[in-house]
């Protein structure tokens, strides 16, 4: 069966420093992947996915950054952290062209 | 573009209470429709989905059924648990397009 890991489930940065969070899929080839992120009380944000490997869209203009190294790894970065960047961030993902899409446990981003 | 509206929240129920949250919906084509769950903490669960005019989905004692006359996709559970208590999500999936449109939740508690 298919698992979604997202990783680490709490972080706690200052601002200004750089972020990496990892998204890894199992059990699946050539999935589509997404991120989203979900601000306290608000909906969820799609801020990127990904239809294959090196191929990225970008939803909203913003301070992150989004990459796919391999075809079931999907990493979420930033340079610098603004306190705007803190939230709940998503990792997803669904078989090409299809629905529906299968969520990671998110990860818990705090901006100091 | 497309686009969903949630009741707005939060939803108060006692236990063994009958649920309805609205949701509507706007889109081009013939959309495919879910409804989420995330209890607290977690990332987002797949409750029940409809991808075609007049489908009833079900899972766990809830339904919805896509109602294309009033593009509308309520979530309904006649007799609702504190285990229920979460915030749900609606969805759609554009017809030609593998992108999720969410709401922006509703949150429901359920007490004993």
């Amino acid at each position: 069966s298919q698992t979604i890991h997202q990783w680490p489930a709490t972080l706690v940065q200052p601002v200004g420093s750089p972020l990496s969070l990892e998204c890894t899929v199992e059990g699946t080839s050539n999935p589509n992947l997404y991120w989203y992120r979900q601000a306290a009380g608000r909906g969820l944000q799609l801020l990127f996915y990904s239809v294959g490997i090196g191929q990225i869209s970008s939803e909203v203009p913003q301070n992150l950054s989004a990459s796919r190294p391999q075809d079931r790894q999907f990493i979420l970065s930033s340079k610098k952290l603004l306190l705007s960047d803190s939230g709940f961030y998503l990792c997803a993902w669904s078989v090409q062209d299809e629905q529906p899409q299968h969520f990671g446990d998110g990860t818990r981003l705090s901006i100091l | 573009g497309d686009s969903v509206t949630q009741m707005e929240g939060p939803v108060t129920l006692s236990e063994e209470a009958f649920l309805t949250i609205n949701c509507t919906y706007t889109a081009t084509g013939y959309p495919s429709l879910f409804w989420y769950v995330q209890y607290p903490g977690e990332g987002l669960q797949l409750l029940l989905k409809a991808t075609k005019a007049d489908d009833k989905g079900s899972n766990k004692g809830f339904e919805a059924t896509y109602r294309k006359e009033t593009t509308s996709f309520h979530l309904e559970k006649g007799s609702v648990q504190v285990s229920d208590s979460a915030v749900y999500f609606c969805a759609l999936r554009g017809g030609s397009n593998y992108k999720l449109t969410f709401g922006k939740g509703t949150l429901l508690t359920v007490n004993p």
